[in-house]
């Protein structure tokens, strides 16, 4: 799988849009890019995922670059319960990659 | 309950101890995982269920971690002579797919994990 480049942290105002950017520059062409987040003293949670389109649900949007090698995810109107860590990883779909491979995340504070 | 649930979700052992996680999957859960997470890192994979079968165990660090899924239902993760290093939060995850079919985000359901403090 690719290797994700994450900041280890950033900070939010609450109300305001929080986006946080990865980096993959070494992504394949059938590799889909996934987002999950870990709340304090809880397992991680799957956000969501896209390949080459921008994709929007419920919770976030997540906007992919034409190259494909960077996206950003977007939480709209973040509140305080969205400090988290955020994670980005890129994984091809199916087969034997059942497994999720983390790297160290961005934390996002969320400030009042 | 509707969730993967952990337990004990803290545990405290002497150096030299052995040690049971233990981990009640969502029901019907055909896939179970077990991760790893130390401080201030994210999870790292140890082993992998299908049903009762380990397909997997690349992850487990040393002979001293063993996991066992006996009716493919509840999986304990046993840990012998705990050292120091093995301090850390052990998570586990159940998912319906099977690990041949298209594992879809969203099918990876995380418990609140058993956190592991060796002295």
């Amino acid at each position: 799988d690719a290797k994700t480049t994450q900041p280890p942290s950033m900070d939010c105002a609450e109300g305001r849009a929080a986006n946080l950017p990865c980096n993959h520059s070494t992504i394949s062409g059938n590799e889909y890019v996934y987002w999950y987040r870990q709340i304090h003293s809880q397992g991680p949670q799957y956000i969501i995922h896209g390949l080459k389109n921008n994709e929007t649900n419920e919770m976030a949007s997540l906007i992919i670059t034409e190259d494909r090698k960077s996206s950003t995810l977007i939480l709209p109107h973040a509140t305080l319960r969205d400090t988290a860590v955020y994670y980005c990883i890129v994984r091809v779909e199916g087969g034997s990659n059942y497994k999720l491979t983390f790297g160290k995340g961005t934390l996002l504070t969320v400030n009042p | 309950g509707a969730g993967v649930s952990q337990s004990p979700r803290y545990k405290v052992a002497k150096r030299g101890q052995d040690v049971a996680l233990r981990c009640d999957p969502i029901s019907g859960h055909v896939s179970l995982f077990w991760y790893q997470q130390a401080l201030g890192q994210g999870p790292e994979f140890l082993t992998y269920f299908q049903n009762e079968a380990q397909l997997d165990k690349s992850g487990l660090p040393s002979d001293r971690f063993f996991a066992e899924r006996p009716e493919g239902s509840v999986s304990t993760l046993k840990i012998q002579r705990t050292q120091q290093e093995d301090s850390a939060v052990y998570l586990c995850a159940s998912s319906s797919v099977l690990r041949e079919q298209r594992i879809r985000a969203g099918e990876l359901f995380f418990g609140e994990g058993s956190r592991l403090t060796v002295l």
